[in-house]
């Protein structure tokens, strides 16, 4: 079946405005997460939804990143005022069950890149 | 926090050597650990995952292990091809806890 799809592919937006960034898990699976990487960098953990649980956002750097899903469906991540240094690829990924005992699934990613 | 150390964090070798990748975490209580690779421009592959109660995965030239009592996980890759240079990542937890990577890169 599909895998993970994000979209856009790629994002470049001016220092101050606002973006969503779109990703599909695969279908059935309850748990989706977001992650990011800037360049020369690991990964780093933002949001995780499971179920119709509360997300967790420990990972959320500021105020101005937010996301919501629907359901076990779509997700939208949201940056509010961009600042350069939130230039990065962004990345989601979803699994078939909660507490990391499945594997997660990789969307191709979003390259933001903030002028 | 769980932190996630990897060693070395580049690695360079001929063709046809096996290869050894470290990863180490500080929270022993972990669900699982997975190993992705990750080419250039490119998202994440998932190449092995561990559970907590397992000790070792094996996938084709692939073998990982896991030792939880003293937080180490091991990817060995035998007899290395030009194709499996690429950077190499572990992750511990439900949430995923990266390292940084082992960037490899196989010389034909």
């Amino acid at each position: 079946g599909a895998g993970v799809s994000q979209s856009p592919s790629n994002k470049v937006t001016e220092k101050g405005k606002d973006v969503e960034l779109r990703c599909d898990p695969i279908s059935g699976h309850t748990a989706l997460y977001w992650y990011r990487q800037r360049l020369g960098q690991g990964l780093e953990f933002l949001i995780y939804f499971q179920g119709n649980s509360a997300p967790d956002k420990s990972g959320l750097p500021s105020d101005r990143f937010s996301a919501e899903r629907t359901g076990e469906s779509v997700s939208t991540l949201t940056i509010q005022r961009t600042q350069q240094e939130d230039s990065a690829v962004y990345l989601c990924a979803s699994s078939s069950q909660s507490g990391g005992q499945e594997t997660q699934y990789f969307g191709p990613g979003t390259r933001l890149l903030v002028l | 926090k769980q932190e996630v150390t990897q060693i070395p964090a580049a690695l360079s070798v001929p063709e046809g050597e096996n290869l050894v990748l470290n990863c180490s975490f500080t929270d022993s209580a972990i669900y699982n650990l997975q190993w992705f690779r990750q080419d250039p421009g490119k998202g994440l592959t998932s190449l092995l995952l561990i559970q907590s109660s397992q000790r070792e995965q094996t996938s084709g030239r692939l073998n990982a292990s896991l030792d939880k009592s003293s937080g180490r996980s091991t990817l060995y890759i035998a007899a290395s091809q030009p194709g499996d240079s690429a950077t190499y990542l572990c992750a511990a937890l439900g949430k995923l806890s990266f390292g940084a990577g082992t960037t490899v890169t196989v010389r034909a």
